[in-house]
Order: C-alpha cells, then sequence, then structure tokens
C-alpha cells in the first residue's frame, strides 16, 4: 500500500520562508511531485524530485532523500498570492500518482 | 508539456441521472487518468484510461458505477452514472506527457441534487 503524510495547514508571514514537508510509504518510486492547488483551479506542476538532493526553481526548491521516506518544499520570500494547497504526490512503479492529503498554507501581511 | 480541456466545467444534475465529462488533450499521450478531489480534500484515482482496452480502477471504485472510454491517444471520458449527492466533487483528468511530466485539466465542478 502507500501512505503519504504531510501538515494540514500552515501559516506563514509574507516575505519569509516556510518548509512543508512530506513523508511517504509506497511500493515501488518512480519520483515525487509537488503541485501547487488555488482554491477551484487544477493542481499546476511544480518540481519533480527523483534522485536525492535539492532541486532550486526560483523561489521554490524540493529536496528529496529515498532512504528516507522524506521530501520537502521550501517558499522563499513568500508572497501573497503563495496562499494555496501544495500537494506532495508520489509516482509508483506503474507510473500512477498517489496523492497526500494536501497542505494549506495561508500567507498573512 | 499539454494542454488538456474538460466539459462541461461544471454541471448541477439530480439524484439518479448520468453524466458524462469529455477529456481532450492537444497532443498523443500514453496514460490518461481521472482523479476525484471532494470538497477540501486531496485528489483520488479513480482509473487509469487505457487506450483500446479497458480502464484499470482503483480500488473503491467500479466500472458500472465509472464507466470509462479511450477511443484514441487525446481523448477520454468519464461518466458518472445513477448519480447521488455523495457524487458532487471535482473530477479531474489527467495525462503524462512523460516520466515526470503529468498534467491537469481544469476540472468539472459536480453538484448532484
Amino acid at each position: 500500500g502507500q501512505n503519504i503524510d504531510q501538515p494540514t495547514e500552515m501559516t506563514a508571514t509574507e516575505g519569509a520562508i516556510v518548509q512543508i514537508n512530506c513523508t511517504y510509504q509506497t511500493s515501488g518510486f518512480n519520483g515525487l511531485f509537488w503541485y501547487q492547488q488555488h482554491a477551484g483551479e487544477a493542481p499546476t506542476f511544480l518540481s519533480y524530485n527523483v534522485l536525492d538532493g535539492l532541486e532550486e526553481k526560483g523561489r521554490f526548491s524540493s529536496f528529496l532523500s529515498r532512504s528516507k521516506g522524506y521530501s520537502y518544499l521550501l517558499l522563499k520570500e513568500l508572497q501573497m498570492k503563495d496562499s494555496a494547497s501544495y500537494l506532495c504526490a508520489v509516482l509508483n512503479a506503474g507510473n500512477m500518482l498517489t496523492f497526500g492529503g494536501g497542505t494549506r498554507l495561508m500567507v498573512k501581511p | 508539456s499539454a494542454v488538456i480541456s474538460q466539459k462541461p466545467s461544471r454541471d448541477i444534475c439530480q439524484r439518479g441521472t448520468s453524466l458524462t465529462i469529455q477529456c481532450q488533450v492537444d497532443s498523443q499521450v500514453t496514460m490518461m487518468f481521472w482523479y476525484r478531489q471532494q470538497p477540501g480534500q486531496s485528489l483520488t484515482l479513480i482509473a487509469t484510461a487505457n487506450q483500446g482496452s479497458e480502464a484499470t480502477y482503483e480500488s473503491g471504485f467500479v466500472i458500472d458505477k465509472f464507466p470509462i472510454s479511450r477511443p484514441n491517444l487525446t481523448f477520454s471520458t468519464l461518466t458518472v452514472s445513477n448519480m447521488s449527492p455523495e457524487d458532487s466533487s471535482i473530477y479531474l483528468c489527467s495525462a503524462n506527457t512523460g516520466v515526470h511530466e503529468q498534467y491537469f485539466g481544469p476540472g468539472t465542478r459536480l453538484t448532484v441534487t
């Protein structure tokens, strides 16, 4: 079976840095995705990690440790528009995505 | 990348009726998926739509309730049959354009009264 855990909600201040953690236990691993989803919209792709380490893309970075079954998404210089749900998803050996419950991030002024 | 469109974008349906949702991708893709997202929750995979063969359903979802078609490499439909209020949800189509490239359609917001 598959189990993906992430915090339900987080709050952070505009301009700050926030780290959203994701732990997973899956049968087969072909990579880990982070998606951003604004209310009422479809998820949009943020990052993909398949090897251990940090992938940086502008204000967003994603880290993966396969041995620990752990990933995090790091958001720097937070903006109000970053208020959204952030979904961690694991791609299994059959190339199917399983999603965690999502983390609702609220950015306050 | 891929551009995915869905029709209808939203609908309000009566209990006991059926609704077919269409998903169109602007390029040929190997794998297409259907997800459900209930209010305030994350995405749950309903099934993988296989071109030329029956869809593969996840635990808790059956073909009689959610029949799926995949007539070619750019198009799929999901039917929600004999609807009840519990089927009120957002239904999302998704497609793989590569191993690590999975894109989502805008979703279909279904309300069953």
